[in-house]
């Protein structure tokens, strides 16, 4: 079983869509939360960066973290096309990151 | 403030060969991470720098080896060069326990 896991899309909607990723993770040591944007042939760019359970925002994104489930989300209100990436979730002190999920936001 | 710089952007190699590829941390971080990502895959740990020395290895054979110097900037070399090893490899660097910042990566092709 991989430590964490996403499903890998492609996820397509359309602009002004509400939008939510997934993850779970298995590793119970794991503190520390991620989420990262990788466009295409570019390295991936911390988006957001949480440690508790509950919600963290940031402008039109949120993050959320169960750690009784052991479930982690990235929710994109109002999307725009410019958010059409890859969205990586990641979790440890070496990064332990899942598939990454491709999202595409349709004009 | 320049971030995590990589070099070369892309690289072609054969079977075989040994490549170097280079790393600048951003500017204040001491620790260095690198990773290779597969087309379609989540970017996977090989190893990580602290002081001149590797600190923490993920799970890749001893073909990859690196190097930090004294100003941080990293190494990263592979040798006899697998088809499989074509990927983008990624360079992160941090200051202590902070969150990691990635380079752009240098795309390796080997043929």
């Amino acid at each position: 079983q991989k430590e964490v896991e996403q499903d890998p899309g492609p996820l397509s909607v359309p602009e002004g869509a509400i939008v939510s990723l997934n993850c779970t993770y298995s590793n119970s040591a794991f503190q520390y939360f991620m989420w990262y944007r990788q466009y295409s042939r570019k390295g991936p760019e911390l988006l957001m960066y949480t440690y508790s359970s509950g919600n963290k925002e940031d402008g039109r994104f949120t993050a959320q973290v169960d750690k009784s489930s052991k479930y982690i989300s990235l929710f994109i209100r109002d999307s725009q096309p410019s958010d059409s990436a890859t969205y990586l979730c990641a979790s440890g002190s070496r990064l332990t990151f899942g598939e990454g999920t491709q999202l595409t936001v349709n004009p | 403030d320049a971030g995590v710089t990589q070099s070369p952007t892309h690289l072609i190699k054969t079977r075989g060969q040994q490549v170097t590829l280079r790393c600048s941390p951003k500017s204040g971080h001491d620790t260095v991470s690198w990773y290779q990502q597969a087309l379609g895959q989540g970017p996977q740990f090989i190893f990580q720098y602290y002081e001149e020395e590797e600190r923490q290895r993920g799970n890749f054979p001893d073909r990859f080896s690196g190097h930090q110097f004294p100003n941080y900037s990293s190494e990263l070399n592979v040798n006899a060069l697998l088809l499989g090893d074509s990927a983008l490899y990624l360079c992160a660097s941090r200051r202590g326990g902070d969150t990691q910042y990635f380079g752009p990566g240098t795309r390796l092709t080997v043929l």
